[in-house]
């Protein structure tokens, strides 16, 4: 089965730029959508299909996908960013999330 | 506007089933596939099931293959996750999530029932 794998935790300094990344075999071959979940809340959408931002979220956040690797980028980082970030594709009809990563503000 | 709420969650022992419920609305329910997600206390998001918005396609994750099952009411605007065979490793809030149709992506999630296999 496919796996993504991130890393469990990234710390940005209030201001600078996080890049969370999302590991996975020929990833660049799947559309990579990304979600912001922050405690007791369901999860929400930041990024779809690699580098689409929807509705509502702020230009701060971007996305890319090349290779094995795809990454989730914050600029100027807010202290309202800190959460967990899980990537997601789809594999065969199967839903497949990332291991999640925690970013701390600083 | 959307709304998704589950229901039936709760404690259960090891080896028991419990049915989980997900009452839509403000969409047209029957024309979306609809997901199953959880997530362990502490832990990341784990894809469960999809179910095709005609109920005729199924999906599952390994994990729960051969012990979950999942299905949809389209007059009742309900979908639901039997779950047998419970493990204390099944326990979890889960979602109900709907697969916005163009993009592919989790554009609505319900608030979470959660489910405790426990002795």
């Amino acid at each position: 089965s496919y796996e993504l794998t991130q890393p469990l935790s990234v710390s940005v300094a209030l201001g600078q730029t996080a890049r969370i990344t999302c590991g996975g075999n020929n990833i660049v071959r799947k559309k990579v959508h990304w979600y912001q979940q922050k405690p007791g809340q369901a999860p929400v959408l930041v990024i779809s299909r690699n580098d689409n931002r929807p509705s509502g979220i702020p230009e701060r956040f971007s996305g890319s996908n090349s290779g094995n690797t795809a990454t989730l980028t914050i600029s100027r980082a807010q202290a309202g960013d800190e959460a967990d970030y899980y990537c997601q594709v789809w594999d065969s009809s199967t839903g497949v999330f990332g291991t999640g990563t925690k970013v701390t503000v600083l | 506007q959307v709304q998704l709420v589950e229901s039936g969650g709760g404690v259960v022992q090891p080896g028991r089933s419990l049915r989980l419920s997900c009452a839509a609305s403000g969409f047209t329910f029957s024309t979306y596939a609809m997901h199953w997600v959880r997530q362990a206390p502490g832990k990341g998001l784990e894809w469960v099931a999809v179910i095709s918005y005609d109920g005729n396609n199924k999906y599952f994750a390994d994990s729960v293959r051969g012990r979950f099952t999942i299905s949809r009411d389209n007059s009742e605007n309900t979908l639901f996750l039997q779950m047998n065979s419970l493990r204390p490793e099944d326990t979890a809030v889960y979602y109900c999530a709907r697969v916005e149709i163009i993009g592919h992506t989790f554009d609505y999630w319900g608030q979470g029932t959660l489910v405790t296999v426990s002795s």
